[in-house]
């Protein structure tokens, strides 16, 4: 089976602290791709980041921090000094090969409510 | 990045009646795709729909409740069908823009349109 798993549903937590999203997959491709997309309350997905599979290197980009780990089959995702405006849903998504084409597989998505 | 549009933004439909959804690009693109994310759920993708070519449907969606048409490379369209309450969801369409990485591109995602059935 292909499949993201996002096990917290709902996260809440006070301004300034640091929380991380788990983001679990399983793939039967050798070679795929993970995705984190960001849904605040307008309903908008704003793409955050794309990882390949052959690159397991940490990014950071600001406040935002990803850890990829082919070992355990994660790709999990940190937010440093949580602000109100981080308060959205996350989706953790998978690229699969299907027919042919290139699709993605979502999560169940993480509700990330950061309170002042 | 790709600028989307979507029009309606949202809509109050009967039930029974037909909602088309509209789908611009800023830029031509091979790859257009929709989605719907139903109440606290996560995203389900309906349908492929490639320019020139029949729309291509995943399993338990069909052509007959879920009409596509992509006339060009910048728009596509998407028509609920014979609505009903279980249709009220937020139906998003995406385009699949190139990266720095060959082969595998990224989706990028409108802003999504907002449908109650009632």
């Amino acid at each position: 089976a292909q499949k993201v798993t996002q096990a917290q549903t709902e996260i809440s937590v006070v301004e300034k602290e640091d929380v991380t999203l788990d983001c679990v997959y399983e793939t039967r491709d050798t070679t795929y791709y993970l995705f984190w997309y960001k849904q605040p309350p307008s309903g908008e997905l704003v793409f955050l980041i794309r990882r390949n599979s052959f690159d397991e290197q940490n990014e950071i980009s600001g406040r935002y921090s990803w850890n990829f780990q082919k070992s355990t089959s994660s790709f999990n995702f940190t937010i440093t000094a949580s602000q109100v405006v981080d308060s959205a849903v996350y989706f953790c998504a998978l690229s699969v090969t299907q027919g042919g084409s290139e699709k993605l597989v979502f999560g169940k998505g993480t509700k990330l409510t950061v309170n002042p | 990045s790709a600028v989307i549009s979507q029009k309606p933004s949202r809509d109050i439909c009967q039930r029974g009646t037909s909602l088309t959804i509209q789908c611009q690009v800023d830029s031509q693109v091979t790859m257009m795709f929709w989605y719907r994310q139903q109440p606290g759920q996560s995203l389900t993708l309906i349908a492929t729909a490639n320019q020139g070519s029949e729309a291509t449907y995943e399993s338990g969606f069909v052509i007959d409740k879920f009409p596509i048409s992509r006339p060009n490379l910048t728009f596509s369209t998407l028509t609920v069908s014979n609505m009903s309450p279980e249709d009220s969801s937020i139906y998003l369409c995406s385009v699949e823009t190139s990266g720095s990485y060959f082969e595998t591109d990224t989706q990028y995602f409108g802003p999504g349109t907002r449908l109650t059935v009632l």
